[in-house]
């Protein structure tokens, strides 16, 4: 079945620790991919998106995240995190120029003071 | 503002009702999508629509209706065949073309 995994369900880490957050999806051919970001109580916010080109992505609060093609992954890294990176973090896909979202089951990060 | 809205934030049904959940968007996006999010299941996607007068099933779309009568409005009901409604409910929606989805802040359906 055509997925999207993330492995990390609860990552716990101290702030100036350095996140990396796994990604990886079934599909073959073209996709876009995207992480996005739940700070409680809030709504899902887009934090980087790949569509084609340089496969490292930076997005926004100084996250980036690296497209290996060879290995199906779309990993989330930030060098330092802080406080108030905690959160629940998805990744997700689409195929080609098709519009239907395929989501990971997310992965929360507590990150303490 | 441009954005999507959704109401009511909490929402609770007895038993054997069906209960329906707006979403209305004003960014001129064609498609609309409807989603599920339970803890440690992420986001499953009920239905989906493309266009207007249009939609398809997602996933998991047993127990639930849409329509799409206006690009703006994308309706999703909860009904009494869905055996476990009690759950977070996203409306998002995009661009064609595979673009980023921009989702509302959702609502909390609750079954007593």
């Amino acid at each position: 079945a055509q997925s999207v995994s993330q492995h990390n369900h609860h990552v716990i880490l101290s702030e100036a620790a350095s996140l990396e957050l796994g990604c990886n999806y079934s599909y073959g051919g073209t996709v876009n991919l995207f992480w996005y970001v739940q700070y409680p109580g809030q709504h899902l916010q887009l934090l980087l998106k790949y569509f084609s080109g340089d496969p490292l992505v930076k997005g926004i609060k100084g996250f980036e995240a690296e497209f290996i093609k060879s290995k199906f992954s779309f990993n989330l890294r930030k060098p330092s995190v802080q406080w108030s990176d905690t959160a629940e973090y998805f990744c997700a896909v689409t195929k080609g120029n098709f519009n239907k979202f395929y989501f990971g089951s997310g992965t929360k990060l507590n990150v303490k003071p | 503002d441009g954005g999507i809205t959704q109401s009511p934030k909490y929402l609770f049904r007895k038993e054997g009702q069906n209960v329906t959940l707006s979403c209305e968007q004003n960014l001129n996006h064609d498609a609309m999508y409807w989603y599920r999010q339970d803890p440690g299941q992420g986001l499953r996607l009920i239905y989906y629509s493309q266009i207007v007068n249009d939609f398809q099933k997602g996933d998991i779309a047993e127990g639930y209706s849409v329509s799409r009568e206006k690009k703006e409005s994308f309706p999703l009901t909860v009904t009494s065949a869905q055996k476990n409604p009690t759950a977070f409910y996203l409306c998002a929606s995009s661009i064609k073309g595979g673009a980023e989805a921009f989702f509302g802040q959702g609502t909390r359906l609750t079954v007593v």
